[in-house]
């Protein structure tokens, strides 16, 4: 079974500065899926990006990115330019690309994020 | 597009009494509906996932029978909380798959449970 670790509880930034959320997974497929979800005050899940295991290239999308370390087994999500709405709790996500779990997500813990002006 | 709704948004219910959660595709068919269970700050952990026409998939440690969940149709899923006792209070959110790229799941808005 695969496992998603988010070891850190909660993080703070000011806005306008970086931070990055750090996530680790365990699997022994070769081939799947990440995700990193943004959970804000509302409850609704949102994804925010996401990395399929055999490109190389780590994702962006416009302030967020990743550095995706397969052989660590490594998925961070940097944050540039922090923004008020960005505070949330965030959630690294794992799905297999085949198998009986095809399509189920395994999540992490979860990171609060809070922004402050 | 790819909007998933769910209701009630909130329910309060007596102990003992049974409780249902409706889950909408608004915009697509879903090949696959997922449920999750969500403590106060804590991760989601899936229930089951329900395929149109077919039985529900449970994870290791749900009770079936307690949660019973219905997919009748491409669009409509329903989870129902049976004989519902406080320890059953939880937020539940659903979500639904087009079963396409990445198999992306698309999630409702979510439901506050409260069993007094």
């Amino acid at each position: 079974a695969q496992t998603v670790t988010q070891s850190q509880p909660e993080m703070s930034v000011q806005e306008a500065e970086t931070v990055t959320l750090s996530c680790t997974y365990d699997t022994s497929e070769s081939n799947y899926y990440l995700f990193w979800y943004k959970q804000p005050p509302s409850r609704q899940m949102i994804l925010v990006i996401r990395q399929e295991a055999y490109k190389q290239q780590n994702a962006t999308e416009n302030r967020f990115s990743v550095n995706f370390q397969k052989a660590a087994k490594s998925f961070s999500l940097k944050i540039s330019d922090s923004q008020l709405g960005d505070t949330a709790m965030y959630f690294c996500a794992f799905m297999s690309a085949g198998g009986t779990s095809y399509g189920k997500l395994t999540f992490g813990q979860g990171t609060i994020l809070t922004v402050h002006p | 597009g790819a909007v998933v709704s769910q209701h009630p948004s909130r329910v309060i219910c007596k102990s003992g009494t049974s409780v249902k959660i409706e889950c909408r595709s608004l915009d697509f068919q879903a090949t696959t509906m997922f449920w999750y269970r969500q403590f106060p700050k804590k991760s989601l952990m899936l229930m089951a996932t329900s395929n149109e026409g077919s039985k529900a998939t449970y994870e290791q440690g749900v009770e079936k029978d307690k949660f019973l969940i219905n997919h009748a149709s491409l669009t409509l899923s329903t989870l129902t909380v049976t004989s519902a006792h406080p320890e059953d209070s939880s937020f539940y959110i659903c979500s639904a798959s087009l079963g396409t790229y990445l198999n992306e799941q698309f999630f409702g808005p979510g439901t506050r449970l409260t069993v007094l």
